[in-house]
């Protein structure tokens, strides 16, 4: 089991806003590292979405943004696109194994 | 644009050693403000950091992997490497390198950009 939990799967309508929780402990989220979230489509490799808890990088629609609140994180997308169908996976670095760790990853399914 | 090009056996008998080369373009593996990392994803599983290498040389590992990897760095040629030893079916999986950096401290790093990954299957 991964050290960060995410929900396996969620699903919304087109145009709907869902979002997706990235549950951590004290020895990484919740010591204050910064949370960043990646999107694989399927078929591809994993992309930077989100970075340093809220950030996008250029190119990042701003349907896409992330919160970090105690030993979790989650993040939102609204206005459900088909396009938005893909893996989401949580980043984070974890003080007691002194290295990065991801979530479990969760799929998105737009129906 | 900085890419990320991984290289090596797509096939690895077990119990030997799973050998792989990311060569980096648009940009140096020499500089001071990134390190680069090795991650793996088993088919249908999720992600798992292997290890990372600063162009010191100096490494970090994932604990449950250390005893059987490590990660290296070859600035003459802009590329770094990845051997785990002793694979079992187990290692099989898709492997990416990506340059890991932010904005301060190392714990605050991200993974980007990603190469296209390679798929290595451990089978006699």
């Amino acid at each position: 089991q991964s050290v960060l939990t995410q929900p396996p799967s969620v699903s919304g309508a087109p145009g709907q806003r869902v979002t997706i929780s990235c549950t951590g402990s004290s020895s990484n989220i919740g010591a204050n590292y910064d949370v960043n979230w990646y999107q694989q489509l399927p078929g591809t490799a994993p992309e930077l979405l989100i970075y340093g808890n809220i950030n996008r990088p250029s190119g990042v629609p701003d349907r896409f943004s992330a919160s970090q609140s105690g030993t979790s994180a989650s993040l939102a997308i609204t206005g459900l696109q088909a396009e938005d169908e893909a893996d989401y996976y949580c980043q984070s670095y974890d003080s007691s194994l002194n290295g990065w760790v991801f979530g479990g990853g969760t799929k998105l399914t737009v129906l | 644009q900085l890419q990320l090009q991984e290289s090596g056996p797509g096939l690895v008998k077990p119990s030997e050693t799973l050998s792989l080369t990311c060569a980096v373009s648009g940009g140096s593996i020499s500089s001071s403000t990134y390190h680069w990392g090795w991650i793996r994803q088993p088919p249908g599983k999720g992600l798992e950091w292997l290890g990372s290498v600063f162009y010191s040389g100096r490494a970090y590992y994932n604990p449950s992997l250390k005893s059987r990897v490590t990660v290296s760095v070859d600035t003459s040629n802009n590329q770094f490497s990845l051997k785990v030893k002793s694979v079992t079916a187990a290692d099989t999986a898709v492997y990416y390198c990506a340059r890991l950096g932010g904005d301060s401290e190392v714990a605050g790093f991200w993974f980007d950009p990603w190469g296209q990954g390679t798929l290595v299957t451990v089978s006699s």
